[in-house]
């Protein structure tokens, strides 16, 4: 069964430095999400695409966070520089389209920022 | 904009007990309506989703949920339960209307933590 793969699994920074974190959709999946879970709440989308572009992006703190999609198929998320509170669940998902609803859901990349 | 409320943070059940988690959403439009699991350290995996028809739906595992329109509720049920249903449970919504080029997002609640005691 197609999975939507990320990495790392675990990643531990400390506070200033860069970090990115990997995301590779199920094959055929246009639309990508990039959430962000923190311990003990619910994910919170931080960016979406479709395709190669971005669809949403109005909760991406972007005076640290930038993510990118250059082919329309994997998909990175940077953070420069780490904060403590960056520290959370970030999960990738994906769905065939825009329009579609379910949404399938990567392992999650854990980061603790130190 | 649409918010999910999950008034229980823990609940704590016997094994082959019967149990319910709750879930209440707020939107000025129509939604279509989820319940995902997530496994220690794992992603989310769909549960089981209301999109129309009947408001009893069925998931995996045993599970199912009812829709109230009238009590903008969605709660989650299992008759008997099983140690390996400890996890954490996410009720979210998603308009149910799409306009092309826009964003088909799904709004999470806090999650509710399940453990299932022998």
């Amino acid at each position: 069964e197609a999975e939507v793969a990320q990495s790392p699994r675990y990643k531990i920074t400390e506070k200033s430095q860069a970090v990115a974190f990997w995301c590779d959709p199920i094959s055929g999946h246009a639309t990508l999400y990039w959430y962000r879970q923190i311990l003990g709440q619910g994910p919170e989308l931080l960016v979406q695409f479709q395709d190669e572009s971005v669809v949403d992006d109005s909760q991406l703190p972007k005076d640290r966070f930038s993510a990118e999609r250059l082919k329309g198929v994997d998909s990175t998320l940077k953070i420069q520089p780490a904060e403590l509170g960056d520290s959370a669940m970030y999960l990738c998902a994906s769905s065939f389209g825009p329009g579609t609803y379910e949404q399938y859901f990567g392992p999650g990349t854990r980061l603790t920022v130190t | 904009a649409q918010s999910v409320t999950q008034l229980d943070s823990q609940v704590p059940v016997f094994e082959e007990a019967p149990v319910e988690l709750r879930c209440n959403y707020s939107s000025s439009v129509s939604v279509y309506l989820f319940w995902y699991v997530q496994y220690p350290n794992q992603g989310l995996q769909l549960l089981l989703k209301y999109l129309s028809g009947s408001t009893l739906v069925k998931g995996i595992n045993g599970f199912e949920a009812e829709f109230n329109k009238s009590q903008t509720s969605f709660h989650l049920r299992k008759p008997s339960v099983h140690i390996s249903d400890t996890a954490e449970y996410f009720c979210a919504v998603s308009p149910s209307s799409f306009l092309s080029g826009s964003a088909r997002q799904l709004t999470f609640g806090s999650g509710t933590q399940l453990t299932v005691l022998p």
